[in-house]
């Protein structure tokens, strides 16, 4: 069964641009949630999708979005790029929500660089 | 708030030799604990987890109890391997797919 994958691998944009990440989840899994990890602040939860609805949404600013389409991918979207936004950004898939014990499969995540 | 605390990096061991890395946790209610590694340019992958009190999670030589009188989940491996340097990082979660990292701690074996 393939992996969480994760597209572009590397992006590197300037300061207020946007841009948008894509994730495809292990097939039949159908919540993804995205995090940020950076040196400084470590991993972060942004938000989780579940049958095309955010379920749960971490402490980011509005610029950091994100939708899930009918067949689990998801993408997050940042918009007006800030020096801070600069990070490694991982997606991971489960099964099912709300489901503690449920494990989460991470992706390789999309390093993102903005100048 | 939920929060886990573990132990500060970076670790360096010689090969064979024993490891621990500390991990403690505060949550309300009884939470899953986990143990993720992520490997040099690589995302995190899931090395072993324990959903209840008094749980042993294995995998690969590694092991980690869930103590809820002690609210830890210590990670401990008898004999390290070069090819076991990488981040590990412990994680709590109480459902909704939302997992609580800690700072993650670097080891590194020497041969």
């Amino acid at each position: 069964k393939a992996g969480v994958t994760q597209t572009p691998r590397y992006l590197i944009k300037t300061r207020g641009q946007q841009v948008t990440l894509s994730c495809s989840p292990i097939s039949g899994h159908r919540s993804v949630s995205w995090y940020q990890q950076t040196p400084g602040q470590g991993l972060q939860f942004l938000f989780e999708y579940f049958s095309e609805t955010q379920r749960n949404k971490g402490n980011f600013p509005g610029r950091f979005s994100g939708r899930q389409f009918s067949n689990s991918r998801s993408e997050m979207n940042v918009s007006t790029l800030e020096l801070g936004d600069s990070a490694l950004y991982l997606c991971a898939s489960s099964f099912q929500f709300l489901s503690q014990a449920d494990t989460q499969y991470f992706g390789p995540g999309t390093r993102l660089t903005v100048l | 708030g939920d929060s886990v605390t573990q132990m500060e990096g970076p670790v360096t061991l010689s090969e064979e030799a024993f490891l621990t890395i500390n991990c403690t946790y505060t949550a309300t209610g009884y939470p899953s604990l986990f143990w993720y590694v992520q490997y040099p340019g690589e995302g995190l992958q899931l090395l072993l987890k324990a959903t209840k009190a008094d749980d042993k999670g294995s995998n690969k030589g590694f092991e980690a109890t869930y103590r809820k009188e002690t609210t830890s989940f210590h990670l401990e491996k008898g004999s390290v391997q070069v090819s076991d340097s990488a981040v590990y990082f412990c994680a709590l979660s109480k459902g909704a797919n939302n997992l609580f990292f800690g700072t993650g701690t670097r080891l590194t074996v020497i041969p």
